[in-house]
């Protein structure tokens, strides 16, 4: 029993360079997000997607694009990473009405 | 949209000491209100909700929560803590099929 896995679990780029985030979920979620956690900022939702092919802006949408796949996947790209997007990324999904959120585990990105 | 606001981020008591995180919000709409918690590098796991019916609600690990709607609150309390409480604990609100989360209160338990 899976629940939400993110790929990879750390990673290290330099400034202008690319990278996609991957999700997966395996318990049939229609929303999937993806939130970024900063010090004393909690976590802000960066884009969401309430179900397969559509995707909608967060509180902090610049400098990122999604795509959600299929059902159960849901990428985060970065088309030219900067400092500023240092921090630990967490994707989740739900399925409908008031059930919770899933959590992966985060993905740690560095921008050098 | 909606927001949540979390006071005292920093907190430190002793074992056996009760606890008491305060989470107030804004909406327009019918909430469904949520704790997370953290534990140190690991993902938000789900500690309560609250959707209707009872406002005291119960959740894992001996953590309990009251809503009252007239506040806007909806506060976490445990009466007891125990070191494995250390964590960092998040007041969230579901509004349009999104959740708002507060910024945290990031709890030490000193044995």
């Amino acid at each position: 029993n899976a629940g939400v896995t993110q790929t990879p679990k750390f990673q290290v780029l330099k400034t202008g360079q690319s990278m996609t985030l991957q999700c997966a979920q395996d318990m049939n979620h229609n929303s999937m997000y993806w939130y970024r956690q900063d010090p004393g900022m909690g976590l802000r939702l960066i884009y969401y997607s309430a179900s397969e092919g559509t995707t909608d802006k967060g509180e902090v949408p610049n400098g990122y694009n999604v795509s959600r796949l299929n059902k159960r996947e849901f990428s985060l790209r970065l088309e030219s990473a900067a400092p500023s997007q240092t921090s630990v990324y967490f994707c989740a999904s739900n399925g409908q009405g008031l059930e919770p959120q899933h959590f992966g585990d985060g993905t740690r990105l560095s921008i050098l | 949209a909606q927001s949540v606001s979390q006071h005292n981020h920093h907190v430190i008591l002793s074992e056996a000491a009760s606890l008491e995180l305060g989470c107030n919000y804004s909406y327009g709409g019918t909430v469904n209100l949520f704790w997370y918690v953290q534990y140190p590098g690991q993902h938000l796991q789900l500690l309560l909700k609250y959707f209707s019916g009872d406002p005291l609600v119960k959740g894992i690990k001996g953590f309990e929560a009251e809503f009252i709607k007239s506040k806007f609150s909806f506060n976490l309390r445990k009466p007891s803590v125990q070191w494995s409480d250390t964590a960092e604990y998040f007041c969230a609100v579901k509004g349009n099929n999104r959740l708002a989360f507060g910024k945290g209160n990031q709890v030490v338990v000193i044995p």
